[in-house]
């Protein structure tokens, strides 16, 4: 029962440009959503989170969007760098469930 | 270090052996939480403590996987009787509380790498 999804499994993008990472969440109830960012052989580290009472937050290079009524997130990461070459996680839960709900990732490659 | 400190970081078993995990989580993290991720997948919720209570044993996969928490520090996940489809990374996180919300992040360990042969 895949409640987080994120349907692209890799995004390639140039330095500089855009990158636009998307997720989608089938339970109504999810309240809390988060990006978790993955260099191989680390843990997920934390990157940015939305409460459902917002549709937008930002922090420096990066951007989450809620779309509550299209169950949507997506994250915004401006300019790219090659740094953030890396697995971007969405994940998702609600007060008082006590844990994340994650999607599959998406890799992300930022070329020179 | 005062991150979360897995071990061992790679661990190579045979088919239906028993194998034990190990977290200690931050210290004064009341809340513990082990995840996998299998190959090609997302991270799937295994079981959390949140200090006294009775842990969520919710994601466990099967009867051959337990866990246990000593007080609000160390954590044990046990595999019995490995299975090829075991094989994955096993991540430990902790935080302040349990559950994620503004101020209260969850921070993972850099995981155990499993492989069932």
């Amino acid at each position: 029962d895949q409640q987080v999804k994120q349907n692209s499994p890799s995004l390639s993008v140039q330095e500089g440009r855009i990158s636009i990472l998307n997720c989608d969440y089938t339970n109504s109830m999810f309240d809390y959503f988060l990006w978790y960012k993955k260099y191989p052989a680390e843990g997920p580290t934390f990157l940015i989170s939305i409460s459902s009472i917002k549709d937008k937050n930002e922090d420096g290079r990066f951007t989450v969007f809620l779309n509550k009524s299209a169950k949507h997130l997506s994250l915004h990461i401006v300019p790219s760098q090659p740094g953030d070459s890396a697995v971007y996680f969405c994940a998702a839960t609600f007060s008082g469930w006590g844990k994340l709900q994650f999607g599959a990732g998406t890799q992300v490659v930022v070329t020179p | 270090g005062a991150g979360v400190s897995q071990s061992p970081s790679n661990k190579v078993t045979e088919k239906g052996k028993d194998v034990e995990l190990r977290c200690d989580p931050i210290s004064g993290h009341t809340a513990l939480y082990w995840y996998r991720q299998r190959l090609g997948q997302g991270l799937e919720f295994l079981i959390y403590f949140q200090g006294n209570s009775a842990p969520d044993k919710s994601g466990l996969p099967s009867d051959r996987f337990s866990a246990e928490r000593t007080g609000e520090s160390v954590s044990t996940l046990t595999i019995q009787r490995t299975q090829q489809e075991d094989s994955a990374v096993y991540l430990c996180a902790s935080s302040l509380v349990s559950g994620q919300s503004s101020g209260n992040t969850i921070y993972f360990g850099e995981g155990s790498w499993l492989t069932v042969v």
